[in-house]
């Protein structure tokens, strides 16, 4: 089966300028999952889709990042303006909507520099 | 709420010796527990989980971990390590309902050869 897939796969901005992520999940997983990844550390959830809806965004610096999912399959990540502490990798991941506790498909990412 | 500690951040073993990645848990009622690998430039690979089944749990590549209530852990071993088995590798918890992760901070594996 494919994976998720994420572009670009690389990204270099100067600060204040604006950038959007790319996902698309793997055909039919409901759920779907951003992630901040900054060097050093584990990934961080940023946002959470149920299909089109959002589940929890309570980590997503909403004054300057937002993220759509308008019909429950791909999923942007928008930031504007960009922060050089916004320098990260920016994962996207998914699952199926089960009773059980699924695993998580992640994409390659896309790696993100702010100058 | 569910957190997860992995005690080292870098760990450095000879090819051919046995590995151990350190992850303790915090949560208020049975985890399921998961390790994922990360290559570099490469997607994050679930290695196992853990789901209130067997303790010992036997994944991917050799890895297998075992589940210790009485210590809070979910340690990661592999009894001979490949060059290939350099990577991060995260351990993960999830809430009661599967359906948020919590990501430790990562150990990084090197591989002597």
């Amino acid at each position: 089966e494919a994976g998720v897939a994420q572009s670009p796969r690389y990204k270099i901005i100067e600060k204040r300028q604006s950038v959007a992520f790319w996902c698309n999940p793997i055909s039919g997983h409901a759920t779907l999952y951003w992630y901040q990844q900054i060097l050093g550390q584990g990934p961080k959830l940023l946002i959470q889709f149920q299909n089109n809806g959002v589940v929890d965004d309570s980590q997503l610096p909403k004054d300057r990042f937002s993220a759509e999912r308008l019909k429950g399959v791909d999923s942007t990540l928008k930031i504007q303006p960009a922060k050089l502490e916004d320098s990260a990798v920016y994962l996207c991941a998914s699952r199926t909507l089960g009773t059980g506790v699924e695993k998580l498909f992640f994409g390659s990412g896309t790696q993100l520099s702010v100058l | 709420a569910q957190s997860v500690t992995q005690l080292d951040s870098h760990v450095s073993v000879s090819e051919g010796t046995p590995v151990l990645l350190r992850c303790n848990y915090s949560s208020s009622y049975s985890p399921s527990l998961f390790w994922y690998v990360q290559h570099p430039n490469k997607g994050l690979q679930l290695l196992l989980k853990y789901t209130s089944a067997a303790t010992l749990v036997k994944g991917i590549n050799g890895f297998e971990a075992e589940f210790k209530k009485s210590e809070t852990s979910f340690h990661l071993t592999k009894p001979s390590a490949h060059m290939s088995d350099a990577a991060e590798y995260f351990c993960v918890v999830s809430d009661l309902r599967g359906n948020q992760f919590y990501f430790g901070t990562g150990t990084s594996l090197t591989v002597i050869p």
